[in-house]
């Protein structure tokens, strides 16, 4: 039973298209995360959010624009679709903001052509 | 900036014997720490934890320590099994933020 889990795990696109990666944890945890994992291999921080409310905006691209329906799901939509976004996503949930393990999706792999 | 470093991009180990994993923090602010493995197409899956209040702690295999005059934590696993092999990513946090500021990870190979 996957607890976080992300759809697609793998994303092939062209310039300038929109996307959107799915998220959903199991969890019942309060705090939802984006990652972004570059070429170079460092997991950053894009977003957080706690109960839908968004409380972590890191400097993105306002193309990149996440969306909470509810506190399971955290999805993230991207527009104008540039080479440079090729990169892993991960999402992440924690069941407290602070301080809390935070259990990771498997990533998705998006490739912009 | 790198706030958390991991000055150790590979390391190999025999079976059974101690891996050490090593990470250096510069922010004085952190004051919760994790260790991360990742395995290749998956996601990083939390191992172990520390407090800044504490300098070690243990589950089973792993115990992380914590010396917070040097700024520095490190990760033993004894005995290393060859399952053990994965990247591993040291974290770390604290009140102001929420989100975890990762180190590069450190690939472990364990030969049998």
């Amino acid at each position: 039973d996957t607890a976080v889990s992300q759809t697609p795990k793998y994303l092939v696109t062209q310039m300038g298209n929109d996307k959107s990666i799915k998220c959903e944890q199991n969890l019942g945890h309060d705090t939802m995360y984006w990652y972004k994992q570059d070429s170079k291999k460092f997991l950053k921080i894009m977003f957080s959010y706690n109960n839908k409310e968004l409380i972590i905006n890191e400097t993105v691209p306002n193309r990149f624009s996440p969306k909470s329906p509810d506190k399971a799901h955290l999805n993230l939509h991207i527009n104008s679709l540039e080479l440079g976004d090729s990169a892993v996503y991960f999402c992440a949930s924690s069941q407290y903001s602070y301080p809390s393990e935070q259990y990771f999706g498997p990533g998705t792999r998006l490739t912009v052509t | 900036d790198q706030q958390v470093k991991q000055n150790s991009p590979s390391l190999s180990v025999q079976e059974g014997r101690i891996s050490i994993l090593n990470c250096d923090y510069t922010n004085s602010m952190f004051d919760y720490f994790l260790w991360y493995k990742k395995y290749p197409a998956e996601g990083p899956t939390f191992l172990i934890s520390i407090s800044s209040i504490k300098d070690k702690n243990e589950d089973g295999r792993f115990t992380v320590f914590l010396n917070k005059s040097a700024k520095h934590l490190s990760l033993h696993i004894v005995p290393s099994q060859p399952g053990d092999s994965a990247v591993y990513f040291c974290a770390a946090s604290n009140q102001a933020g929420t989100a975890l500021i990762f180190g590069k990870g450190t690939t472990l190979s364990v030969s049998s």
